[in-house]
């Protein structure tokens, strides 16, 4: 069953503290992406990446990081330098890094930081 | 930066009804996308459309690509319940270096 998993659901922590959301793919998929959405807007790309051992920032990756050791996986740290990590967070991966191929999602992890 | 836009915001129509939403873009691309969600879900993709394409089917969905007035519009035809979700176009700009800009999504309500 091919597909795009993210775990968990949701996830709740305390403000100062590190988290990690997990995303792995098992489409074969070079490219991977992060991305952060808030109530009623659309999706901001945080990082992504092209090929393993290889990311870049995007438009908001202040306060986040993110690594890429194995094709089928793409961790996603929300650190305490984030000001505002409260929302839902998508994972993504395509064919390759081209915009022209479409991206697949991952069912999303909503964070709470209290 | 919001490249797409999407309008109306929030859009509510009968079921069996026809749904039209615009996309409004700022500057030249490459191709654009249209993607649905579902509430509290992952993004799924509907079309894509190049930048020398006029008009694209699939199924009930009919895309259009008017580089000129560089907008987009979705409309899907004899609308059912399973429609009632968010859908959003993505843009790559030329500029961008192959990364797309999600817009902000029109709401879509189908009642029964």
């Amino acid at each position: 069953d091919g597909g795009i998993t993210q775990s968990p659901k949701y996830l709740f922590r305390k403000e100062g503290q590190n988290v990690t959301l997990s995303c792995e793919q098992n489409l074969n998929h070079d490219a991977m992406y992060w991305y952060r959405q808030d109530p009623g807007q659309g999706l901001r790309l945080i990082y992504y990446s092209q090929i393993v051992n290889d990311f870049q920032k995007g438009d908001i990756a202040e306060g986040y990081s993110v690594s890429r050791e194995k094709k089928e996986s793409f961790p996603l740290t929300v650190t305490s330098a984030q000001k505002n990590p409260t929302a839902f967070y998508l994972c993504a991966s395509s064919i390759s890094g081209l915009s022209s191929y479409e991206q697949y999602f991952g069912p999303g992890t909503r964070l709470t930081v209290t | 930066s919001q490249q797409g836009e999407e309008d109306p915001q929030a859009l509510s129509i009968q079921e069996g009804e026809n749904a039209t939403m615009n996309c409004s873009y700022k500057t030249s691309i490459n191709n654009l996308q249209w993607y649905r969600q579902n509430s509290g879900r992952g993004l799924v993709h509907l079309i894509l459309i190049r930048s020398n394409e006029r008009e694209k089917h699939s199924g009930r969905l009919r895309v259009t690509l008017d580089t000129s007035k560089k907008s987009s519009s979705l409309l899907i035809t004899a609308s059912r319940a399973a429609d009632t979700a968010s859908y959003f176009c993505a843009t790559e700009a030329i500029y961008r270096d192959d990364k797309i800009i999600f817009g902000k999504g029109t709401r879509l309500h189908i009642l029964p």
